[in-house]
């Protein structure tokens, strides 16, 4: 099945101590983009890549940080999380060029305490 | 910068009514307009619209697109219970990242 996998779920952590949220893909999808959801302020996005090794910051990429070393995957990195960065996460992915065919994962639920 | 502003943020029916969203949007380089339905979980796509005056139809959910007066709107005929979710609109204008610009969403809740 197409699918974007994230992970975890959901996660409740601490200030300061670092996170990882991983997302896959296994539609060989060469774009990959991860975006934060928050009431009132809608979709926004913080990173996105077009291709393995090429990554770019989106709208609001202060905080975080991302790699692209396979086609698959592209995890998002929060070194030292804060209370701001509490949000819903999503990762997404397309094939080049069809931008309106954008998968998205099923988010991730952050809170820093 | 692009813009994109949706209207109403919260919109609460009876089922079997008619709603209309509505979506306006500014932008300098305007190439499609996309509706997505947000369930509890991820958005998944509904519309793309790129002509004006060409309506998009899905079942009961249709949309058009008005590039004159800068705004789409999405209408859901027959409501019912699971048509309950956040309808997102976004703006593609085909610059930097993937240049998708989302608004803030309508919540709509259809009651039983």
């Amino acid at each position: 099945e197409a699918q974007v996998t994230q992970n975890p779920r959901y996660l409740i952590t601490v200030t300061g101590k670092k996170l990882t949220v991983t997302c896959s893909q296994n539609m060989n999808h060469e774009y990959m983009s991860w975006y934060r959801q928050d009431p009132g302020l809608g979709l926004r996005q913080i990173y996105y890549s077009m291709n393995v090794e090429v990554t770019d910051k989106g709208d609001v990429p202060e905080g975080y940080k991302v790699s692209r070393k396979e086609k698959r995957n592209f995890p998002l990195i929060l070194e030292s999380p804060s209370p701001n960065q509490t949000s819903l996460y999503f990762c997404a992915s397309r094939n080049r060029g069809r931008y309106e065919k954008l998968f998205f994962g099923s988010g991730t639920q952050l809170s820093v305490l | 910068e692009d813009k994109v502003v949706q209207s109403p943020l919260s919109l609460v029916v009876h089922e079997g009514d008619t709603v209309t969203l509505n979506c306006s949007y500014e932008v300098t380089n305007f190439r499609s307009l996309l509706w997505y339905k947000q369930e509890k979980k991820a958005p998944t796509f509904l519309f793309m619209l790129t002509s004006s005056g060409i309506e998009k139809k899905s079942g009961r959910l249709s949309s058009i697109l008005d590039k004159k007066e800068l705004f789409s709107i999405l209408n859901i005929t027959a409501t019912q219970t699971g048509d309950s979710a956040v309808y997102l609109c976004a703006l593609y204008s085909g610059g930097g990242a993937d240049g998708l610009t989302f608004g803030k969403g309508t919540h709509l809740i259809i009651q039983p």
